[in-house]
């Protein structure tokens, strides 16, 4: 069964880089057949897709956040990561990595997310 | 576009009918059959009921049905059930450089 975990600090400071790495177990992150993405929730708010990332490394990313966001892949370790940089309270939500299958465009798996309180 | 548009909130009453739609553009929505819908309750991860806008993953119930017409899309549940009250968001392709939107979210009562 294939499993996504979030990992990373929890609190992060106003103009400072979020940074978290989404472990994948159960499965291989260099299969063609996924994108590996990041979404976000702020609390008692809606999903917003972040970005994603192929195995080849080729990014997809929110244009409204495509200024601050590095999405990355290490197959090495079956893992790829987010990182969000001069964040802002606005940045404060729950951070959910997952699976997209390629063929339809569905998140089919997601990791249990993690909130992440940008605050000092 | 950021967002696509649902309604912010359908209720029913038990053994109903429901129906939420998810308006986008050409360039979404309408352009490609790549419309899916999840189902988020408080604290959890969301799951996906609906992909390729009218198929059901496995394990989902028959319940839960999908369709598109031009650039709105519309989940329908049958026989609203409790545990069917829950959070629905849909998502789609879209030819932009995002590859994927999701929906505003709809607020599932069920009375």
């Amino acid at each position: 069964q294939l499993q996504l975990q979030e990992s990373g600090p929890g609190l992060v400071k106003p103009s400072e880089t979020l940074s978290l790495t989404c472990t994948v177990s159960g499965g291989s992150i260099s299969s063609s057949s996924y994108y590996w993405g990041w979404i976000r929730q702020p609390p008692g708010k809606g999903l917003e897709w972040i970005g994603s990332i192929y195995y080849s490394g080729s990014t997809y990313y929110n244009p409204s956040l495509k200024s601050r966001v590095t999405i990355s892949v290490d197959t090495s370790k079956n893992q790829f990561s987010l990182k969000l940089s001069s964040v802002t309270a606005a940045d404060t939500a729950v951070y959910y990595c997952a699976r997209l299958v390629v063929v339809v465009a569905a998140v089919d798996y997601w990791g249990q997310g993690t909130l992440v309180t940008v605050s000092s | 576009q950021s967002a696509l548009t649902q309604p912010a909130s359908v209720s029913g009453s038990p053994g109903q009918s429901i129906t939420i739609s998810c308006t986008g553009t050409s360039s979404d929505v309408g352009g490609y059959n790549y419309v899916s819908w999840y189902q988020q309750h408080p604290g959890k991860a969301p799951k996906l009921m609906i992909y390729d806008v009218s198929n059901r993953p496995s394990g989902v119930s028959n319940r839960f049905s999908g369709s598109k017409s031009g650039n709105t899309a519309s989940l329908t549940i049958s026989g609203l059930q409790a545990e069917d009250e829950a959070d629905y968001y849909c998502s789609s392709y879209t030819s932009s450089s995002t590859l994927l939107f999701f929906g505003t979210g709809t607020k599932v009562t069920v009375l």
